[in-house]
């Protein structure tokens, strides 16, 4: 089973700030690295699919980079809508995997 | 207006086995492969289970494989999980997620059904 570990867990920034949100791999995905966000309450959002493709809708302030281990969720310019959960998931064959989320907080 | 609805969950004891409901509306069904996933309260989120258009394959996590069945109706646009001898760790919120062209990613998700596995 792939592990996927995101760091940091928490990410304290205020509004304005630009957010790094890192994943990796415990083996190669290629580029089948997935971001979702999530608020409480709601089910998750698709941000970005195969590394670094935007969803429909999507802002172009959130940017997805990487491939093979080490993947990176940028927002450039923290909105107030932007604080939520993010997480990263990748496809194996028919095997999936998320990882354990990054809470993006208030500062 | 895309959208999936899942029904069935509830309160069952541990051993006993409960099935689980998507309802798809708003696209073509049997284009895509569909998926459950879940979250247990204040927890992160897991991948359970995975089945292609046509039911040709199928995928579960280590941690409900032999227990749980995954299957789906194109004609009633339909997804099903079929779980059985619940365990308490098995409790959480439910969701049915369609996924996208790419088949990695899940593009549209259901709101959820809570399971809670309890005596």
């Amino acid at each position: 089973e792939i592990v996927l570990t995101q760091s940091p867990a928490t990410l304290s920034l205020s509004p304005g700030e630009r957010a790094t949100l890192s994943c990796r791999a415990s083996q190669s995905v290629s580029s089948y690295l997935t971001w979702y966000q999530q608020k409480p309450g709601q089910a998750p959002r698709l941000l970005i699919y195969d590394a670094s493709n935007r969803a429909t809708g999507i802002p172009a302030r959130f940017s997805g980079s990487g491939s093979g281990t080490d993947f990176t969720l940028t927002i450039s310019s923290l909105e107030p809508e932007d604080f939520a959960v993010y997480y990263c998931q990748q496809r194996s064959n028919w095997l999936f995997t998320f990882g354990g989320g990054t809470k993006v907080e208030i500062k | 207006e895309v959208q999936l609805v899942e029904s069935g969950g509830g309160l069952v004891q541990p051993g006993r086995s409960l099935r689980l409901s998507c309802a798809a509306s708003g696209f073509t069904f049997d284009d895509y492969a569909m998926h459950w996933v879940r979250q247990a309260p204040g927890k992160g989120l897991e991948w359970v289970s995975g089945i292609s258009w046509n039911s040709g394959s199928t995928g579960y996590a280590d941690s409900v494989k032999g227990r749980f069945t995954i299957s789906r109706d194109n004609v009633k646009n339909s997804l099903y999980l079929q779980m059985n001898s619940l365990r308490a760790e098995d409790t959480a919120l439910y969701y049915c997620a369609k996924a996208g062209f790419s088949g990695g990613a899940f593009d549209i998700w259901g709101q959820g059904t809570m399971v809670t596995v309890s005596s």
